[in-house]
Protein backbone atom coordinates (compact mmCIF):
# COMPACT_ATOMS: atom_id res chain seq x y z
CA UNK A 1 0.00 0.00 0.00
CA UNK A 2 1.67 3.35 -1.06
CA UNK A 3 -0.17 5.63 1.28
CA UNK A 4 -2.31 7.18 -2.15
CA UNK A 5 -5.45 7.19 -2.16
CA UNK A 6 -8.25 7.46 -5.02
CA UNK A 7 -11.53 7.16 -5.70
CA UNK A 8 -13.37 5.54 -7.36
CA UNK A 9 -11.92 2.44 -8.14
CA UNK A 10 -14.08 2.05 -11.47
CA UNK A 11 -16.10 4.43 -13.29
CA UNK A 12 -18.23 3.43 -16.08
CA UNK A 13 -19.99 6.10 -18.23
CA UNK A 14 -21.53 8.09 -21.46
CA UNK A 15 -19.74 9.62 -23.97
CA UNK A 16 -20.40 13.82 -23.59
CA UNK A 17 -20.13 13.49 -19.55
CA UNK A 18 -18.74 14.80 -17.06
CA UNK A 19 -16.69 13.03 -14.23
CA UNK A 20 -14.72 13.76 -11.29
CA UNK A 21 -11.48 11.62 -10.01
CA UNK A 22 -10.40 12.33 -6.62
CA UNK A 23 -7.02 11.69 -5.26
CA UNK A 24 -5.74 11.76 -1.44
CA UNK A 25 -1.44 12.01 -1.39
CA UNK A 26 0.33 10.43 1.58
CA UNK A 27 0.73 12.10 5.06
CA UNK A 28 3.14 14.92 4.37
CA UNK A 29 3.70 14.96 0.53
CA UNK A 30 2.79 18.18 -1.12
CA UNK A 31 3.24 17.18 -4.53
CA UNK A 32 0.38 15.58 -6.30
CA UNK A 33 1.02 13.98 -10.35
CA UNK A 34 -1.82 12.42 -12.54
CA UNK A 35 -1.18 10.51 -15.08
CA UNK A 36 -3.40 8.67 -18.07
CA UNK A 37 -2.41 4.89 -18.81
CA UNK A 38 -3.72 3.16 -21.99
CA UNK A 39 -3.20 0.36 -24.08
CA UNK A 40 -1.94 2.48 -26.91
CA UNK A 41 -0.36 5.29 -25.18
CA UNK A 42 1.21 4.05 -22.25
CA UNK A 43 1.72 6.22 -19.47
CA UNK A 44 1.41 9.92 -20.33
CA UNK A 45 1.75 12.83 -17.69
CA UNK A 46 -1.28 14.49 -17.05
CA UNK A 47 -0.63 17.45 -14.53
CA UNK A 48 1.47 18.02 -11.57
CA UNK A 49 0.61 20.21 -8.15
CA UNK A 50 2.48 21.35 -5.65
CA UNK A 51 0.77 23.09 -2.71
CA UNK A 52 -1.78 24.30 -4.46
CA UNK A 53 0.31 25.67 -7.64
CA UNK A 54 0.38 23.82 -10.71
CA UNK A 55 4.09 22.95 -11.26
CA UNK A 56 4.28 21.36 -14.32
CA UNK A 57 1.88 20.18 -17.28
CA UNK A 58 1.75 17.46 -20.03
CA UNK A 59 -0.27 16.88 -23.06
CA UNK A 60 -3.40 17.41 -20.83
CA UNK A 61 -6.54 18.03 -22.83
CA UNK A 62 -8.18 21.41 -22.85
CA UNK A 63 -11.59 19.17 -21.47
CA UNK A 64 -9.45 18.04 -18.23
CA UNK A 65 -9.02 19.83 -15.39
CA UNK A 66 -7.11 19.67 -12.52
CA UNK A 67 -6.65 21.39 -9.13
CA UNK A 68 -5.19 20.34 -5.44
CA UNK A 69 -7.31 21.86 -2.41
CA UNK A 70 -5.47 23.68 0.34
CA UNK A 71 -6.20 20.12 2.66
CA UNK A 72 -3.81 18.82 -0.17
CA UNK A 73 -6.28 16.87 -2.24
CA UNK A 74 -6.48 17.01 -5.69
CA UNK A 75 -9.71 16.54 -7.64
CA UNK A 76 -9.30 15.52 -12.01
CA UNK A 77 -12.62 17.10 -14.13
CA UNK A 78 -12.84 15.43 -17.41
CA UNK A 79 -15.15 16.73 -19.74
CA UNK A 80 -17.40 15.86 -22.73
CA UNK A 81 -16.17 12.74 -22.56
CA UNK A 82 -15.07 10.37 -25.58
CA UNK A 83 -14.67 7.10 -26.22
CA UNK A 84 -10.83 7.29 -26.43
CA UNK A 85 -10.69 8.78 -23.13
CA UNK A 86 -11.43 5.49 -21.12
CA UNK A 87 -8.20 4.51 -19.58
CA UNK A 88 -6.61 3.99 -15.97
CA UNK A 89 -5.77 7.38 -14.27
CA UNK A 90 -3.27 7.11 -11.59
CA UNK A 91 -2.54 10.09 -9.01
CA UNK A 92 0.83 10.06 -7.55
CA UNK A 93 2.43 12.02 -4.86
CA UNK A 94 5.70 12.74 -3.81
CA UNK A 95 7.97 14.74 -1.15
CA UNK A 96 10.62 17.11 -3.28
CA UNK A 97 14.28 17.55 -2.44
CA UNK A 98 15.66 19.38 -4.67
CA UNK A 99 15.45 17.43 -7.96
CA UNK A 100 15.42 14.20 -6.36
CA UNK A 101 11.54 12.77 -5.53
CA UNK A 102 10.26 9.19 -5.52
CA UNK A 103 6.50 9.39 -6.77
CA UNK A 104 4.34 7.11 -4.61
CA UNK A 105 1.08 5.91 -6.85
CA UNK A 106 -1.95 5.23 -5.87
CA UNK A 107 -4.52 2.42 -7.31
CA UNK A 108 -5.88 4.49 -9.95
CA UNK A 109 -9.31 4.65 -11.05
CA UNK A 110 -10.33 2.85 -14.44
CA UNK A 111 -12.70 5.09 -16.24
CA UNK A 112 -15.10 3.23 -19.31
CA UNK A 113 -16.71 5.48 -21.32
CA UNK A 114 -19.70 4.21 -23.58
CA UNK B 1 9.47 15.71 -28.52
CA UNK B 2 11.84 13.88 -26.56
CA UNK B 3 11.32 10.31 -26.59
CA UNK B 4 12.47 7.93 -23.94
CA UNK B 5 12.62 4.39 -25.50
CA UNK B 6 12.82 0.94 -23.82
CA UNK B 7 12.77 -2.26 -25.65
CA UNK B 8 9.52 -3.62 -25.81
CA UNK B 9 9.80 -6.91 -23.83
CA UNK B 10 12.32 -9.61 -22.28
CA UNK B 11 12.24 -13.50 -21.26
CA UNK B 12 14.84 -14.54 -18.17
CA UNK B 13 15.19 -17.68 -16.50
CA UNK B 14 14.82 -17.59 -12.73
CA UNK B 15 18.45 -16.63 -11.19
CA UNK B 16 19.54 -14.49 -14.15
CA UNK B 17 20.87 -11.13 -14.13
CA UNK B 18 18.43 -8.79 -16.25
CA UNK B 19 19.58 -5.49 -17.30
CA UNK B 20 16.81 -3.20 -19.01
CA UNK B 21 18.08 -0.25 -21.12
CA UNK B 22 16.18 3.34 -21.54
CA UNK B 23 16.93 5.62 -23.93
CA UNK B 24 16.43 9.43 -22.53
CA UNK B 25 18.41 12.00 -24.85
CA UNK B 26 16.83 15.50 -23.73
CA UNK B 27 16.84 14.72 -20.12
CA UNK B 28 16.29 17.71 -18.46
CA UNK B 29 20.43 18.72 -16.74
CA UNK B 30 19.07 18.19 -12.97
CA UNK B 31 16.75 15.65 -12.93
CA UNK B 32 16.94 12.50 -11.67
CA UNK B 33 16.51 8.86 -13.50
CA UNK B 34 13.64 6.46 -11.61
CA UNK B 35 12.58 3.20 -12.37
CA UNK B 36 9.27 1.94 -11.77
CA UNK B 37 7.71 -1.80 -11.54
CA UNK B 38 4.06 -2.24 -12.65
CA UNK B 39 1.62 -5.66 -12.23
CA UNK B 40 -1.27 -5.59 -14.42
CA UNK B 41 -4.10 -3.05 -12.94
CA UNK B 42 -1.83 -1.87 -10.21
CA UNK B 43 -0.05 1.90 -10.18
CA UNK B 44 3.63 1.94 -10.25
CA UNK B 45 5.80 0.91 -7.74
CA UNK B 46 9.26 2.95 -7.10
CA UNK B 47 12.30 0.48 -7.75
CA UNK B 48 15.16 2.73 -7.66
CA UNK B 49 16.63 6.64 -8.50
CA UNK B 50 19.82 8.15 -9.98
CA UNK B 51 21.91 10.86 -10.96
CA UNK B 52 24.65 9.65 -12.58
CA UNK B 53 27.28 6.66 -12.39
CA UNK B 54 25.94 3.59 -10.31
CA UNK B 55 23.17 3.31 -7.48
CA UNK B 56 22.58 0.05 -5.67
CA UNK B 57 19.93 -0.70 -3.59
CA UNK B 58 18.51 -4.00 -2.06
CA UNK B 59 16.17 -4.99 -4.98
CA UNK B 60 18.56 -2.85 -8.35
CA UNK B 61 21.21 -1.12 -9.46
CA UNK B 62 21.56 1.60 -11.84
CA UNK B 63 23.91 2.53 -13.82
CA UNK B 64 24.07 5.87 -15.66
CA UNK B 65 26.69 6.97 -18.13
CA UNK B 66 28.33 10.18 -17.80
CA UNK B 67 26.16 11.85 -20.29
CA UNK B 68 22.91 10.74 -19.17
CA UNK B 69 21.49 9.86 -22.10
CA UNK B 70 20.63 6.40 -21.29
CA UNK B 71 20.13 4.74 -17.61
CA UNK B 72 20.28 0.40 -17.40
CA UNK B 73 18.71 -0.77 -14.95
CA UNK B 74 20.19 -4.15 -13.50
CA UNK B 75 17.83 -6.65 -11.99
CA UNK B 76 19.96 -9.51 -9.65
CA UNK B 77 18.74 -12.84 -9.84
CA UNK B 78 15.00 -12.47 -10.73
CA UNK B 79 12.26 -14.75 -9.31
CA UNK B 80 9.26 -15.42 -11.29
CA UNK B 81 7.39 -12.55 -9.12
CA UNK B 82 9.41 -10.32 -11.31
CA UNK B 83 7.64 -10.60 -13.96
CA UNK B 84 6.31 -7.45 -14.59
CA UNK B 85 6.61 -4.33 -16.97
CA UNK B 86 9.45 -2.37 -15.93
CA UNK B 87 9.15 1.80 -16.57
CA UNK B 88 11.73 4.71 -16.52
CA UNK B 89 11.04 8.02 -15.69
CA UNK B 90 12.80 11.06 -16.85
CA UNK B 91 11.93 15.02 -16.26
CA UNK B 92 12.39 16.78 -19.90
CA UNK B 93 12.63 20.50 -20.39
CA UNK B 94 12.81 20.30 -24.41
CA UNK B 95 10.08 22.16 -27.04
CA UNK B 96 8.66 25.13 -25.62
CA UNK B 97 10.50 24.98 -22.31
CA UNK B 98 7.84 23.98 -20.02
CA UNK B 99 8.96 21.01 -17.81
CA UNK B 100 7.16 17.19 -17.82
CA UNK B 101 7.64 13.99 -17.05
CA UNK B 102 7.94 11.61 -19.42
CA UNK B 103 7.83 7.71 -18.95
CA UNK B 104 9.87 5.25 -20.86
CA UNK B 105 7.77 3.00 -23.31
CA UNK B 106 8.32 0.29 -20.84
CA UNK B 107 9.74 -3.15 -21.12
CA UNK B 108 7.84 -6.53 -20.40
CA UNK B 109 9.85 -8.64 -18.32
CA UNK B 110 8.74 -12.78 -18.69
CA UNK B 111 10.56 -14.47 -16.01
CA UNK B 112 10.16 -18.17 -16.57
CA UNK B 113 10.86 -21.17 -14.04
Amino acid sequence: DSGVTQTPKHLITATGQRVTLRCSPRSGDLSVYWYQQSLDQGLQFLIQYYNGEERAKGNILERFSAQQFPDLHSELNLSSLELGDSALYFCASSVEVGYSYEQYFGPGTRLTVT
Amino acid sequence: LAKTTQPISMDSYEGQEVNITCSHNNIATNDYITWYQQFPSQGPRFIIQGYKTKVTNEVASLFIPADRKSSTLSLPRVSLSDTAVYYCLVGDRSGSGTYKYIFGTGTRLKVLA
